[in-house]
């Protein structure tokens, strides 16, 4: 059985960073088709794709938010983390994370998200 | 900024189909990249609802269809039921923004 659960803090400042970390079990970032991907949805508003980290450490990015975001994993702790610098309260959402394999590729089983929100 | 585009709100009696459009692009579901669907009950985390344009993961009911034609797609409801009450969001990917993409959202409503 597959589970994911997102962690990290619940309150930020504007200009801050961002780190959540996403710990999951049932299934290996290292097998070969097997990848991670960071989804948010700000309040009324829809999901919003953000990151996705690949079992071959290859990864990918939101056009709009490239220059903000860092995705990384630790296979042997089965967590991956996303980092979102010059946090601004426009940021402020629910975010998720998702498991995903490459054929076909939806995001099939996610996490029950964490809520984020950006105030000083 | 969806590049997705889907009716903000449909409803039904109990009983009745309902469909939800995904309109899109020669860049997303026009150049033949799969369509999903999922089921956001606020609160919850997303469920799987279709996948690749028209399959059912196990455990979801017949009553839930995907169609893909063109640059759209499509979700059916039949049989409406109180618990379908939820949003709906399809997703694809787009090879000119290099990015998957999820449409704008859908809320059914019961009646």
């Amino acid at each position: 059985q597959i589970t994911l659960k997102e962690s990290g803090p619940t309150l930020v400042k504007p200009t801050q960073t961002l780190t959540l970390t996403c710990t999951f079990s049932g299934f290996s970032l290292s097998t070969t088709g097997v990848s991670v991907g960071w989804i948010r949805q700000p309040p009324g508003k829809a999901l919003e794709w953000l990151a996705l980290i690949y079992w071959d450490d290859d990864k990918r990015y939101s056009p709009s938010l490239k220059t903000r975001l860092t995705i990384t994993k630790d296979t042997s702790k089965n967590q991956v983390v996303l980092t979102m610098t010059n946090m601004d309260p426009v940021d402020t959402a629910t975010y998720y994370c998702a498991h995903r394999v490459e054929t076909p590729d939806p995001f099939d089983i996610w996490g029950q998200g964490t809520m984020v929100t950006v105030s000083s | 900024q969806s590049v997705l585009t889907q009716p903000p709100s449909v409803s039904g009696a109990p009983g009745q189909r309902v469909t939800i459009s995904c309109t899109g692009s020669s860049s997303n579901i026009g150049a033949r990249h799969d369509v999903h669907w999922y089921q956001h009950l606020p609160g919850t985390a997303p469920k799987l609802l279709i996948y690749a344009n028209t399959n059912r993961p196990s455990g979801v009911p017949d009553r839930f269809s995907g169609s893909k034609s063109g640059t759209s797609a499509s979700l059916a409801i039949t049989g409406l039921q109180a618990e379908d009450e939820a949003d709906y969001y399809c997703q694809s990917y787009d090879s000119s923004l290099f990015a998957y993409v999820f449409g704008t959202g859908t809320k059914v409503t019961v009646l």
